[in-house]
């Protein structure tokens, strides 16, 4: 059973900072990895897709990478701004498409 | 750009009580998934359909039931409401699985008092 972890739980930093949200999933035969944005109380905000043929994502200051081999991916975020600042969800996506969620990663981003 | 559609956005019922929950798709999208997110959990898959037919069963409790209509839309019925059905429920879309990128609803807050 895929299970996806999270590390850090939580993580706040000051505004400009470059950092990086880790995700580790336990089966390496996932069809697919997502990461969301989720703001407190609200919908999940798709950011980047990777494909298991696929080793990263770009969309603006945003990049995540995938490794099967060795369970994770990374979310990279360059120059962070406050406006960043909510839950980050990592999930994989199996055969069937449904996706297994990480608990999330709660960044604060410091003016 | 369309999005998901979710109906009610809120929602409060009683103990024993029955809800339906509408999701409308992103057009074209062939695919709808249902997840549920408790208070301070991660969302987990109860259930999708593609093409009108059951793809997927998660964590669905036998007293909820879903399917997906002609127009691709998607309700999601719960009998016997329970305190513990208390969470937000979201309705995904894909165009075509399994690799393509889940678009999310703004969800259905369900309140069983």
């Amino acid at each position: 059973k895929q299970e996806v972890t999270q590390i850090p739980a939580a993580l706040s930093v000051p505004e400009g900072e470059n950092l990086v949200l880790n995700c580790s999933f336990t089966d390496s035969a996932i069809y697919n990895l997502q990461w969301f944005r989720q703001d407190p109380g609200k919908g999940l905000t798709s950011l980047l897709l990777i494909q298991s043929s696929q080793r990263e994502q770009t969309s603006g200051r945003l990049n995540a990478s995938l490794d099967k081999s060795s369970g994770r991916s990374t979310l990279y975020i360059a120059a962070s701004q406050p406006g960043d600042s909510a839950t980050y969800l990592c999930a994989g996506g199996g055969s069937q498409g449904n996706l297994i969620f990480g608990k999330g990663t709660k960044l604060s981003v410091k003016p | 750009a369309a999005g998901v559609i979710q109906s009610p956005r809120h929602l409060i019922k009683e103990k024993r009580e029955t809800a339906t929950l509408k999701c409308y798709p992103i057009p074209r999208h062939d695919t709808v998934y249902w997840y549920q997110q408790g208070p301070g959990q991660d969302p987990q898959f109860l259930i999708s359909f593609y093409e009108k037919m059951q793809s997927d069963k998660g964590s669905i409790p036998d007293r909820f039931s879903a399917q997906q209509f002609s127009d691709y839309h998607s309700e999601l019925n719960m009998s016997s409401l329970e305190l513990g059905d208390s969470a937000l429920y979201f309705c995904a879309s894909s165009f075509r699985r399994p690799v393509d990128t889940q678009y999310f609803g703004p969800g259905t807050r369900l309140t069983v008092l």
